[in-house]
């Protein structure tokens, strides 16, 4: 199995409140995601990163940051949690280009 | 925003059955197309990556087909079990870039 750890896996938290998962990798690979998925989209792209400091944005950003200072973690940050954004987070890595991408096991969120 | 559409949505086949479905995909300035299979409670895993219009590819008792000039790539189940039940995922890269726009998925499931 690719090392990769998600954390927390689950939380609960309450509207308006910053919220961070953690994304960490052992594997070195270059490139990480962070996707939500929900009844009826699938896995949609939120961030994603091709290196340290270097991310871009994803389908359904809005709402969201990331960070990576380090090639192991990848940082997802909700400024002010909303309700809407409850949701199961996957974090995924991917050595290469044309190479399939390894996930973790997810996060549960629930904004109350 | 990328289009991939995967059809049908949901099948229910019955043991010993073979099937197919389908992920459709934009086929301009096409890179890869990625399958994974995507079990209940677990995270999605990679079963193939292709890159070249022709490309099949084989796991066992599933194979993928390629076709970027038309846009479209099948994935097959010869003699389905109840352990291939599962969600099957079709993923686009585009331009040689890092973004993995996932379609819906198709959920199978496979009745003894």
């Amino acid at each position: 199995d690719a090392g990769i750890t998600q954390s927390p896996r689950h939380k609960v938290t309450e509207t308006g409140t910053p919220v961070t998962l953690r994304c960490h990798q052992t594997e070195n690979h270059r490139y990480m995601y962070w996707y939500r998925q929900d009844p009826g989209h699938g896995l949609r792209l939120i961030h994603y990163s091709y290196g340290v400091k270097d991310t871009d944005k994803g389908e359904v950003s809005d709402g969201y940051s990331v960070s990576r200072s380090k090639t192991e973690d990848f940082l997802l940050t909700l400024e002010s949690a909303t309700s809407s954004q409850t949701s199961v987070y996957f974090c995924a890595i991917k050595a290469r280009q044309g190479q399939g991408a390894f996930f973790g096991q997810g996060t549960r969120l629930t904004v109350v | 925003i990328l289009n991939v559409e995967q059809s049908p949505q949901s099948l229910h086949v019955q043991e010993g059955d073979s099937t197919n479905f389908t992920c459709s995909f934009p086929s301009s300035n096409f890179y890869a197309l990625h399958w994974y299979r995507w079990e209940t409670a677990k995270s999605p895993e990679a079963l193939f990556v292709m890159t070249l219009n022709g490309d099949e590819k084989k796991k066992g008792r599933i194979s993928a087909t390629l076709n970027t000039k038309e846009g479209y790539s099948y994935l097959y189940i010869k003699g389905s079990q109840p352990e291939d039940s599962a969600t099957y995922l079709c993923a686009l890269t585009v331009d040689a870039g890092n973004m993995l726009t996932f379609g819906g998925g198709t959920r199978l499931m496979v009745k003894p």
